[in-house]
Order: C-alpha cells, then structure tokens, then sequence
C-alpha cells in the first residue's frame, strides 16, 4: 500500500542554519503531496503542497519539490528561525486519503 | 481558519468506559476524519466520512465506531476504552485537495 518515510528526528540546528528534512514515498499512480507542520500544543497546519511532478510547494520560506523520479518530497529552508522548531509531517493523498509520515520534530537554538 | 472545534479538549477517563469525542464544523465539507497521533507513528486514520450516514474504516479501526447524522457533527466513540487508545485524537475536514485539522483532544485512559 501507500507510504511516506521521513527522517528520523529530532534535528537540532543553530538559527540561520540550513534545513534539510528528507521524504520519500511509495504510491500507485499520481498522488499530490504535502507538508504540514504542528507547534506545541496545537493541531496540524498545511505549509505547502505540489500536485503533480516537478511542481514547488514553498511558503514562509520553506520548499519542497516533487520529485517523481525519486519519489521525494524533501523540505528545505534557508535560513531557520527560533520559531520554527515544531514537528514537521510529510504526507501523500491518494484515492481520497491522507497518508503521514512519522513526523520529524526541529528544535532551533539561539 | 477552517472552523473545526472538537470537544472535550482534554479527557480522563478509566479502562472499560464508553467515550465519546465530538467534531464540529462550520464549512458544510462533506468529508470528515478522525485521526489518532502517537509518538513515533504520526498520524493515523481511525474512521472517515464522505457524508451524513456514510462512513468507512481507516487503518486503526478496532475499538472505536463512529456516527454522523449532521453534516456539521462527526462522533467518535471508544465503545470501551483501553490503555492503548491513550493518544491525542484530530479531527479534520476536506477542502479543495486539503485537509484542516481541529485543535486535537488528549484523552488519558487510566
């Protein structure tokens, strides 16, 4: 069946470093694909999304490309911040559903 | 942001009991999940809805049931609760090829 496998965390970075969280999924057909992203406490929230191959998702900064022939989805930031330190969800959406990652938790020190 | 509410947002409750968590929506979508998160797992789809009366199980379906008789109102019932269903439950809704998530409930099964 579908599958998405993220990284394993946590990833520590010092603020203004790169950020690099890695994605790969397994999937019949063209499924659209997705980061989310959880802050402490809260639900989860859309950061970006790519429907078809080769399209870039990117918002706040951060972006991530569809790679077909990888079957990739690595998210990329150039700079973090304090604030970004959550935990990051990686996720597909085939035949109508939602399928995640395990998530990678980011803590970015001053 | 999307209107999802869920209620309780916080519940304890002990082995063997009945419980029943509710998700509410203001956007009139048709689709409705409820997922459970835990450690090292993400997030995983324990029931679904594609509109009032129709439901369909998810990958984690034992031990709960669910029911929606309102297009807004989307329950779910641990019919009797275990240790193992302590988790933070999400609901969410379906857009245009996205999903918004509620604020979540922790439930704490003693």
């Amino acid at each position: 069946g579908d599958s998405v496998t993220q990284m394993e965390g946590p990833v520590t970075l010092s603020e203004e470093a790169f950020l690099t969280i890695n994605c790969t999924y397994t999937a019949t057909g063209y499924p659209s694909l997705f980061w989310y992203v959880q802050y402490p406490g809260e639900g989860l929230q859309l950061l970006l999304k790519a429907t078809k191959a080769d399209d870039k998702g990117s918002n706040k900064g951060f972006e991530a490309t569809y790679r077909k022939e990888t079957t990739s989805f690595h998210l990329e930031k150039g700079s973090v911040q304090v604030s970004d330190s959550a935990v990051y969800f990686c996720a597909l959406r085939n035949t109508g559903k939602l399928i995640f990652g395990q998530g990678t938790t980011l803590q970015v020190k001053p | 942001d999307a209107g999802i509410t869920q209620s309780p947002r916080h519940k304890v409750t002990e082995t063997g009991t009945p419980v029943t968590l509710r998700c509410h929506q203001t956007e009139n979508h048709r689709y409705m999940y409820w997922y459970r998160q835990d450690p090292g797992h993400g997030l995983r789809l324990i029931h679904y809805s594609y509109g009032v009366k129709d439901t369909d199980k998810g990958e984690v379906s034992d031990g709960y049931s669910v029911s929606r008789s309102k297009t807004e109102d989307f329950l779910l019932t641990l019919e009797s609760a275990t240790s193992s269903q302590t988790s933070v439950y999400f609901c969410a809704i379906s857009g245009y090829n996205e999903q918004f998530f509620g604020p979540g409930t922790r439930l704490t099964v003693l």
